[in-house]
């Protein structure tokens, strides 16, 4: 399999629920990120790994809870949503070299209903 | 101010015409550009990266202005699958861990 994959596609979920977003990349790169895109609104970063270390946290919610075990895999662990949760969830991957981004691949995204 | 704005449309255009986007950026020192192509319910995707020399690709013209800030996305003989949502994507210096999203132009090409 090659490129980003992110499961499950669709996700509704209860405000008391646990459950939790996987996305893997295929392509080598060595940092991931988690976005947020809720409608008519732009991409909202969550997080940022490098090398499997957290390097940014964008004021995120701490019901949001990311986790990266190894370069290649990324998980968003959600708790306790809010409806204005609901959104579409993108996981991305990108190479770094020499302080440049060469650009993001995206995987499809989960979209995520709070009941 | 934002800091990357781009005039988020629509543009309605018929098949065969030309059309142009523009984008500013607001951190002089950004180092990488790029424009982005997202459809209806999908994830974004890379169209091209922008260069100051200027590049193409096919239909596709994209321009980087430094002094002015300012980056855009030239389509010629637009066609029916152009019809999309475009974003423009800048790399601040020093954040090269993250791309900075516009919040997109939506093009329509209509027959």
């Amino acid at each position: 399999e090659t490129g980003v994959t992110q499961t499950p596609r669709h996700l509704v979920m209860g405000m008391t629920n646990k459950k939790s977003l996987k996305c893997e990349q295929h392509l080598g790169h060595n940092a991931m990120y988690w976005y947020k895109q809720s409608a008519k609104k732009p991409l909202e970063l969550m997080f940022v790994y490098s090398l499997e270390e957290r390097v940014e946290n964008n004021s995120v919610p701490s019901r949001f809870s990311p986790e990266c075990p190894n370069s290649s895999h990324l998980f968003l662990h959600l708790h306790t949503l809010q409806p204005e949760d609901s959104a579409l969830y993108l996981c991305a991957s990108s190479q770094v070299r020499g302080g440049a981004n060469y650009g993001y691949t995206f995987g499809s995204g989960t979209r995520l209903t709070v009941v | 101010r934002k800091e990357v704005e781009q005039d988020p449309g629509p543009f309605n255009v018929p098949e065969g015409a030309t059309v142009a986007f523009n984008c500013t950026y607001s951190n002089s020192a950004s180092q990488s550009f790029f424009w982005y192509r997202q459809d209806c319910r999908k994830e974004p995707k890379l169209l091209m990266s922008v260069y100051s020399s200027g590049n193409e690709d096919g239909r596709f013209t994209a321009q980087l202005n430094r002094a002015s800030q300012y980056i855009s996305l030239l389509i010629r003989d637009s066609k029916l699958s152009d019809s999309a949502t475009y974003l423009c994507v800048v790399n601040p210096l020093g954040g090269y861990n993250k791309l900075i999203f516009g919040a997109g132009t939506r093009l329509a090409v209509h027959p």
